[in-house]
């Protein structure tokens, strides 16, 4: 099993819509969670973090389920700027960072 | 710009050359990342540093792959005799190691490409 698994997408939504991703990690025992924002040939930037159950800011919202095993994120009222790949990070308690593959959202006028 | 930079932004070499690229982490951050990232993946861990000490490497790092952080500031990244499979975006992050949290963040990358 990978250490963190993502919806690669593509996700499309009109402008407004409310859209949620989902991300798996395999190690139980992690303590920190982290949702990074990559647009087309750029690195990536922090979006938010997550170190209990949960973050909000503003539009974004993250949540982790820790019986499950899973972080989410929600974008509430979706702008043409929201369009990215969304990528869900996880370091395990060696101090790897293992990154999903990233789910990519389009928003659409 | 008080942010990670990293040099070149591009490289365009031929298979069998050895290239070399450096890092220039935030100046207060004590950690520093490697990472591979290629087409429609997420990137993937290469080896970081703890000052100035090599602290830990992936199975993904060939010998031909070489670290280091002579001084605990800048880093390099050489690849010796590239081959076409190490065409990808190598991108460097520098974070600042607290007892309660690590926050990584990247430089623009450098894109190498192998012909």
């Amino acid at each position: 099993r990978k250490e963190v698994e993502q919806d690669p997408g593509p996700f499309n939504v009109p402008e407004g819509a409310t859209v949620a991703f989902n991300c798996t990690y395999s190690n139980s025992a992690s303590q920190s969670f982290f949702w990074y924002r990559q647009d087309c040939r750029k690195e990536p930037k922090l979006l938010m973090s997550v170190y209990s159950s949960g973050n909000e800011d503003g539009r974004f919202t993250a949540q982790l389920n820790r019986a499950s095993q899973y972080i989410s994120l929600l974008i509430r009222d979706s702008k043409l700027s929201d369009s990215a790949t969304y990528l869900c990070v996880i370091p395990n308690t060696g101090n790897q960072f293992y990154f999903g593959t990233g789910t990519s959202l389009t928003v659409i006028p | 710009d008080t942010g990670v930079s990293q040099d070149p932004r591009h490289k365009i070499t031929k298979r069998g050359q050895n290239v070399t690229f450096r890092c220039d982490p935030i100046s207060e951050h004590n950690r520093l990342y490697w990472y591979r990232q290629t087409l429609g993946q997420g990137p993937e861990f290469l080896t970081y540093f703890q000052n100035e000490a090599q602290l830990e490497k992936s199975r993904l790092l060939s010998d031909r792959f070489s670290a280091e952080r002579p001084k605990g500031s800048f880093s390099t990244l050489e690849i010796q005799r590239t081959e076409q499979g190490d065409s990808a975006m190598y991108l460097c992050a520098s974070s600042f190691m607290s007892r309660l949290q690590e926050t990584q963040y990247f430089g623009p990358g450098t894109r190498l490409l192998v012909l």
